[in-house]
């Protein structure tokens, strides 16, 4: 069983607010991913890690922001939010030093509103 | 990347054997079939993936045509919660030094009805 968390699971906020979605997982994997998903909708990556201090950005343009101190924990920050955030946000991580870098574990992840 | 097509929606009676097809006709080899799968509301699951032999696992069967221009996900006792929707992905498994992301497209959605 996957061992990677998000939180919070459900957020709503008012717009221009800063928020910080937490991604951790216990796995020691090296890879980290976030991807944005609207309902019925398919995944998009926005952000995706190497490694610690090594962030890319991914195929769908973010305002959004990322960090790797510690291969654990990849944060995901919005500045300012705005009605647009709005979607749900999952985390993933993988091990490719196993020798297969597609076999990503997601997290629950978290679903944003943005009033 | 090959392109996969899967039916957009499939029903099937709990206990029963579901099977989910995708065809990726322009599967090249070195190309993985990986499934994943969907419950509403939460993240994507990994179910199981190969390369050309068929594969087993505690959650499904994956078949494998011989040409691999196809390929079927099975599990063999469907229960409620297996209702989702199933993905099928083609993809290069590259060398640890490049991190790939996964494309899901739209996929299968899976009822059980009991």
């Amino acid at each position: 069983e996957a061992d990677i968390y998000q939180t919070p699971r459900y957020l709503v906020i008012g717009t221009g607010k800063k928020i910080t979605l937490e991604c951790s997982q216990t796995m020691g994997h090296d890879k980290m991913y976030w991807y944005q998903q609207d309902p019925g909708m398919e995944l998009h990556l926005i952000h995706y890690s190497y490694g610690v201090n090594s962030t890319e950005k991914g195929d769908l343009s973010s305002e959004s922001t990322v960090s790797r101190i510690r291969t654990e924990h990849f944060p995901l920050t919005l500045e300012s939010a705005r009605p647009s955030h709005t979607s749900q946000y999952l985390c993933a991580s993988s091990d490719t030093r196993q020798g297969n870098p597609f076999l990503q574990f997601f997290g629950p992840g978290t679903r944003l509103t943005v009033l | 990347d090959a392109k996969t097509t899967q039916p957009p929606s499939m029903d099937c009676a709990e206990g029963r054997a579901a099977n989910l097809p995708c065809n990726h006709s322009t599967i090249s080899g070195n190309e993985y079939v990986y499934w994943y799968r969907q419950i509403h509301s939460q993240g994507p699951q990994y179910i199981i993936h190969g390369l050309k032999n068929n594969e087993t696992n505690e959650m499904a069967s994956l078949i494998i045509t011989e040409d691999r221009k196809s390929s079927t996900l099975i599990l063999p006792h469907a229960t409620l919660r297996d209702t989702a929707v199933y993905y099928c992905i083609v993809r290069v498994a590259l060398s640890s030094g490049s991190a790939r992301q996964l494309t899901f497209g739209s996929g299968t959605q899976l009822t059980v009805l009991p």
